[in-house]
């Protein structure tokens, strides 16, 4: 199958500062990316839809000014989270799909805890 | 709204036994549905997927679903687990040609030896 890479695989950082996640395609270009959050014993929540060359979709409650999106290129979406506060810890997670009546392929996560 | 139930949170199995893990669904359309597993310190991969056809799926590592449209269901099976099984398991579904893809809270499989 399809690969996605995610960068880094955990991070730590301090309150206040921002921190940046990279999630690839590595095999084919997906001109949708995904951006999820998973927090301990909890199911994975959609945070936006990520689209290539053009402003990304938040769901509902996400505040897009944390949680800042780049899709630059078909197989790179970048998601910042800025100016990171505890409360922000939690396991990201980033997907993507070769076209809307395919399978989804998962990154391997990034856990972020913030000091 | 979309929505996805998961009603066992965790089942402990004996190596050999049967398992069946209850998935059902709430959205007003075409549907596709998924299970993806997630082993202990790894991504979740997928374990079979149904978007028309049979509705009886048969995926990877033995496993098999099936599709129960007039009970908004989508219940993985497996009729012998072994210990390496063990792990989370989340049904998903979205809307055939939607990207959104909705996940069920997960159910965690421990298998005994």
């Amino acid at each position: 199958g399809a690969v996605v890479s995610q960068h880094p695989s955990w991070v730590i950082c301090k309150s206040g500062t921002s921190v940046k996640i990279e999630c690839r395609s590595l095999d084919f270009q997906a001109t949708t990316m995904f951006w999820y959050r998973q927090f301990p014993k909890q199911s994975l929540m959609l945070m936006a839809t990520s689209n290539e060359g053009s402003k990304a979709t938040y769901e509902q409650g996400v505040e897009k000014d944390k949680f800042l999106i780049n899709h630059a290129s078909l197989t790179l979406s970048t998601l910042t989270v800025t100016s990171a506060h505890p409360e922000d810890s939690s396991f990201y997670i980033c997907s993507a799909r070769l076209g809307p009546n395919t399978e989804a392929f998962f990154g391997q996560g990034t856990r972020l805890t913030v000091v | 709204a979309q929505s996805v139930s998961q009603h066992n949170h965790h089942v402990i199995l004996s190596e050999a036994a049967s398992l069946e893990l209850g998935c059902n669904y709430s959205y007003g359309g075409t549907v596709n549905l998924f299970w993806y597993v997630q082993y202990p310190g790894q991504h979740l991969q997928l374990l079979l997927k149904y978007f028309s056809g049979d509705p009886l799926v048969k995926g990877i590592k033995g496993f098999e679903a099936e599709f129960i449209k007039s009970k908004f269901s989508f219940n993985l099976r497996k009729p012998s687990v072994q210990w390496s099984d063990t792990a989370e398991y989340f049904c998903a579904v979205k809307g055939s040609g939607a990207n959104n893809l909705f996940f069920g809270t997960g159910t965690r499989l421990t298998v005994i030896p």
